[in-house]
């Protein structure tokens, strides 16, 4: 059971290039969400995802976009990379079904912006 | 926004000492849970509450969901030194799974 998958574990753009960091989970959970976590900070909601073709802004979106095109699947798009996006980011699921449904994390992409 | 003040913000203790922190929040919470990070990992979930009041263990590890719903308390017993990490807080307050987290505990056992 693989649980959270994130790719790829480490990434350095320069500033203005654009990527997708991806994210699968095997486990049917419906709910999926992207995090970011900076030194000395908790992590911060950048979008998140409810069901299949339904996605919604967390607490820091801008600068990012996501799609959910499938359940197992929610990649998290850069469009123009800057250096304040350098961080570490985490994706997380769970089952919807119910109130407080504890999240899985994936081990994590280390990006870097020049 | 919203913001979850959790404390220590650090600690170094000795092996077998108990440990304990907390977090408490500006609103009510409607669940509450904890987490440990290692160097390099996502987040583990350690134990989750769902009830003000509810005191749920998993191991040597103890939290408590607090009365008033605006804070949580883990509670570590008999500490060994694979318990450092970083200890996190999170919470939901309406069921919208748009938890928020705590900025973290960094734990330090010496042996």
């Amino acid at each position: 059971n693989a649980g959270v998958t994130q790719t790829p574990k480490f990434q350095v753009l320069k500033t203005g290039q654009s990527m997708t960091l991806q994210c699968a989970q095997d486990m049917n959970h419906e709910y999926m969400s992207w995090y970011r976590q900076d030194p000395g900070m908790g992590l911060r909601l950048i979008h998140y995802s409810v069901g299949a073709g339904i996605t919604d802004q967390g607490e820091v979106p801008n600068g990012y976009n996501v799609s959910r095109s499938t359940t197992e699947d929610f990649p998290l798009r850069l469009l123009s990379a800057a250096p304040s996006q350098t961080s570490v980011y985490f994706c997380a699921s769970s089952y919807r079904r119910g109130p407080g449904q504890p999240q899985h994390f994936g081990d994590g992409t280390r990006l870097s912006i020049l | 926004g919203q913001q979850l003040n959790q404390s220590p913000q650090s600690m170094f203790i000795q092996e077998g000492e108990d440990v304990s922190m907390n977090c408490t929040s500006s609103s009510i919470f409607n669940t509450w849970l904890w987490y440990k990070q290692d160097p390099g990992e996502g987040p583990v979930l350690l134990i989750a509450l769902y009830k003000a009041g509810e005191l749920t263990s998993n191991g040597r590890l103890t939290a408590q969901f607090g009365i008033t719903r605006k804070d949580s308390f883990l509670n570590i017993s008999a500490s060994i030194p694979s318990d450092v990490g970083i200890y996190f807080c999170a919470g939901d307050t309406s069921g919208t799974y748009k938890y928020i987290f705590g900025t973290g505990t960094r734990l330090k056992v010496l042996a």
